[in-house]
């Protein structure tokens, strides 16, 4: 079974530009989150994504935003790029139901820097 | 907002040495997670605890979710050199929802 694949693995952008970064879940996972990761601020939750709405969003500027298709893949866009931008950007994914075993499933990552 | 507070935040052992790492939170959580994280790679869970008081293994991993349902810990017996990466406790506050409440990460180095 294919894992979480986060496409580019690697990107480099000026200030003030836009970025998109796109996630594909484990197949049958319907919800996708997205955490942005830096050496400071460590893992921050960013935002949820299920059947095509966001559910969940953490304390993030309105620069960050997403959306789901309705094959449950994932992007998440960053406009006006600062430099505290630069960071690894995690997608994961999980099957839903009311089992709380259900959990996440990390991507690898994209490595986002900004100069 | 919610905090989770890791420790050791770094940790130098010798192969074959056991280890301990701990967390513990301001607030209830009613899930904690346990992520392994190697360079290039996302993190990886490695415990999953649903219930207070509730201790699990997986191999030489051992996790327990503390009684006040505020802290964690994870132990690793007998380490091995591919046990090196950072590890990382999350916690859960609200049942079903996804957002999860990560530790600032334990680095664990091995010298062989």
């Amino acid at each position: 079974k294919a894992g979480v694949t986060q496409t580019p693995r690697y990107l480099i952008k000026t200030r003030g530009q836009q970025v998109t970064l796109s996630c594909s879940p484990i197949s049958g996972h319907r919800s996708v989150s997205w955490y942005q990761q830096t050496p400071g601020q460590g893992l921050q939750f960013l935002f949820e994504y299920f059947s095509e709405t966001q559910r969940n969003k953490g304390n993030f500027p309105g620069r960050f935003s997403g959306r789901q298709f309705s094959n449950s893949r994932s992007e998440m866009n960053v406009s006006t790029l600062e430099l505290g931008d630069s960071a690894l950007y995690l997608c994961a994914s999980r099957r839903t139901g009311e089992d709380p075993s259900y959990e996440q499933y990390f991507g690898p990552g994209t490595r986002l820097t900004v100069t | 907002g919610q905090q989770l507070n890791q420790s050791p935040q770094s940790m130098f052992i010798q192969e074959g040495e056991d280890v301990s790492m701990n967390c513990t939170s301001s607030s209830i959580f009613n899930t904690w997670l346990w992520y392994k994280q190697e360079p290039g790679e996302g993190p990886v869970l490695l415990i999953a605890l649903y219930k207070a008081g509730e201790l699990t293994s997986n191999g030489r991993l051992t996790a327990q979710f503390g009684i006040t349902r505020k802290d964690s810990f994870l132990n690793i017996s007998a380490s091995i050199p591919s046990d090196v990466g950072i590890y990382f406790c999350a916690g859960r506050s609200i049942q079903g929802a996804q957002k999860l409440v990560f530790g600032q990460g334990t680095r664990l180095t091995i010298n062989p």
